[in-house]
């Protein structure tokens, strides 16, 4: 069965260590996203991609970056950690811009000490 | 432009009784909205999805949503609760086939008691 897998699903690092999350989705969907889940905030959006090469900025895009080489993958990596990014990320994918239905992935739950 | 409000923050309802979550949506395109459930510790799941045929849409587990325009509303709603329906909803808005940009509402926590 097709699906999206994170890793890892728990981290803790510390302030100011560069962090990196995978996402791998194996339904060959061209688009990706990222977003963060806070208490109070519900879901939001980080980065997404429309297909490879394409990167887009989110609303809370700031110390945040992804790349897309390939349809499989958008890695987040959080270039020098802060402790308001403590969080749980989630990335998600669908196949194009005109369906609707996002599949998710379990979540990477990020404690920045 | 899109932006979606979720009317209750939290509603807590009884074993059997039935299930209203509210959803109140802006948009400037004709929409397509979309209601996803969250259990503790998991991803996002879609219940059910509205994209411009039948207004009422029946979702999985006995969950369905009416689109009314003229209210520019699309609440959830469940005849009978069941315990295991406790958890996060989440109502979301979108433009397919313009940007295909999605906004999300806050959500929903339901609790069921027994």
């Amino acid at each position: 069965d097709a699906e999206i897998t994170q890793s890892p699903r728990h981290k803790i690092t510390e302030t100011g260590r560069q962090v990196t999350l995978a996402c791998h989705q194996t339904w060959n969907h061209n688009n990706m996203f990222w977003y963060r889940q806070d208490l109070g905030h519900g879901l939001r959006l980080i980065h997404y991609s429309y297909g490879v090469h394409d990167t887009n900025k989110g609303e809370v895009s700031d110390g945040y970056s992804v790349s897309r080489s390939n349809t499989e993958d958008l890695p987040l990596t959080l270039e020098s950690a802060a402790s308001s990014q403590t969080s749980v990320y989630f990335c998600a994918s669908r196949e194009t811009v005109n369906t609707g239905e996002l599949f998710f992935g379990e979540g990477s739950r990020l404690t920045v000490l | 432009a899109q932006s979606v409000t979720q009317l209750d923050s939290h509603v807590s309802v009884s074993e059997g009784t039935p299930v209203l979550l509210r959803c109140n949506y802006s948009s400037s395109y004709s929409p397509s909205l979309f209601w996803y459930v969250q259990h503790p510790n998991k991803g996002l799941q879609l219940l059910l999805k509205y994209t411009s045929a039948a207004t009422l849409v029946k979702g999985i587990n006995g969950f369905e949503a009416e689109f009314k325009k003229s209210e520019t509303s699309f609440h959830l709603t469940k005849p009978s609760a069941h315990m295991s329906d406790a958890a996060e909803y989440f109502c979301v808005v979108s433009d397919l086939g313009n940007t295909g940009k999605l906004i999300f509402g806050q959500g929903t926590t339901l609790q069921v008691k027994p």
